[in-house]
Order: C-alpha cells, then sequence, then structure tokens
C-alpha cells in the first residue's frame, strides 16, 4: 500500500513562527503536492514538485516556500506565520499519470 | 474563471436515488481525469478514474465528453454511507504533471 505520511495531525503555532510542515512518501513517486483546505474554497495548490530540488509555484503560494532534498519528503514551510495560514494543509504524491495519494492532513492552527 | 468547476451543492437526496454531478474544466490539454471522495475531516481518496470510453464500477458511473470539457459522475441506487464530499480532479501539462481539483460537491442521502 502507498502510505503518505504527515509529521503532524494538529498544529498551534503563533504568529510569526516559521512552521516546518514534513510530508514523506514511500512509493518512489516523482511528483509530491502541497494544497491548503478551507471551507467553501476547495483544495488549493501551493507549491508542488516533479522530481528533487525542482519545484514550481502553484495558484497560492505567497507566504510558503518548500523544499525537496530528497525523493521522499517535501516540505512545507511558512516562513512567518500568519492567522490567515489557519488551514488544513494536505500533502500528496503521484507516479506520472497515476492517481494521487495523500497524507492524512495537517490541522494548523496560528494564534 | 477557475480551471476546474464543480456545484458545490449541497445536494440532499432520499437513500435509493439516483444522483449525478457534473465538472467542467478548462485547460483543453488536460490529460487524465478521477473522481476523488472525502468524508468529514478526512483526507481525499481515490473512487475512480475516468476513461475516454466511460467507465463504470459497481452502482457508480463515470463520463468523459473532451468536446464539450466535461466530466459525469453517477451514482445509482445510493445509500447512506454514499454521503460524502465528491471532488472532481483533472491532471494537466504545465511543465510538471500539475493536478487541479474542483472545489467539491457536498452529497448527503437521507434515510
Amino acid at each position: 500500500d502507498v502510505k503518505v505520511t504527515q509529521s503532524s495531525r494538529y498544529l498551534v503555532k503563533r504568529t510569526g513562527e516559521k512552521v516546518f510542515l514534513e510530508c514523506v512518501q514511500d512509493m518512489d513517486h516523482e511528483n509530491m503536492f502541497w494544497y491548503r483546505q478551507d471551507p467553501g474554497l476547495g483544495l488549493r495548490l501551493i507549491y508542488f514538485s516533479y522530481d528533487v530540488k525542482m519545484k514550481e509555484k502553484g495558484d497560492i503560494p505567497e507566504g510558503y516556500s518548500v523544499s525537496r532534498e530528497k525523493k521522499e519528503r517535501f516540505s512545507l514551510i511558512l516562513e512567518s506565520a500568519s492567522t490567515n495560514q489557519t488551514s488544513m494543509y494536505l500533502c500528496a504524491s503521484t507516479a506520472d499519470r497515476s492517481e494521487a495519494f495523500f497524507g492524512q492532513g495537517t490541522r494548523l492552527t496560528v494564534v | 474563471r477557475k480551471e476546474v468547476e464543480q456545484d458545490p451543492g449541497p445536494f440532499n437526496v432520499p437513500e435509493g436515488a439516483t444522483v449525478a454531478f457534473n465538472c467542467t474544466y478548462s485547460n483543453s490539454a488536460s490529460q487524465s481525469f478521477f473522481w476523488y471522495r472525502q468524508d468529514c475531516r478526512k483526507e481525499p481518496k481515490l473512487l475512480m478514474s475516468v476513461y475516454s470510453s466511460g467507465n463504470e464500477d459497481g452502482r457508480f458511473t463515470a463520463q468523459l465528453n473532451r468536446a464539450s470539457q466535461y466530466i459525469s459522475l453517477l451514482i445509482r441506487d445510493s445509500k447512506l454511507s454514499d454521503s460524502a464530499t465528491y471532488l472532481c480532479v483533472v491532471r494537466a501539462i504545465q511543465g510538471a504533471q500539475k493536478l487541479v481539483f474542483g472545489q467539491g460537491t457536498r452529497l448527503t442521502i437521507n434515510p
């Protein structure tokens, strides 16, 4: 079974903190994605990566950065957390042309 | 215009009814299409891929119309356990393979 693991289910951080969300997949997938999901807005793509050290901006990259130093790990970084970044964050991975597999999600609250 | 658009619902239908969802996409170069299901506070999971010739999996039927750029999902003989949010997903080519989600359609099956 494909497994995508996100480091935390729930996180509470203070405004201005630097926040790291980690995602690891065990199926040697080339492509990895970070989304955030908010009520009424659906899943919005923040960043994605199609290879080690490669990254592409999604639809809402502002305030975020990513790192992919190893194929299995894709990290999302909130440089200076703000309250409008309170959300559910979902990581996904996929091989080319196949369906995506998701991690269990991280519910981040910024206070 | 959003890349992938769905009617957000909510749809409330009685058990045993047939329900249909549509989803339109704007990128004519899109190559792969999927329906995902998401239960409350859970990650999305693949329901079925959508093939050009249409495909069926038990009570679920998916259709693709490339000329009109829409995909559809039909659920027959709906069960209480079908209550969930259904997400339309399109894989587009943008350098890398980008997965774009519709905002989801919430379905509630009533006894």
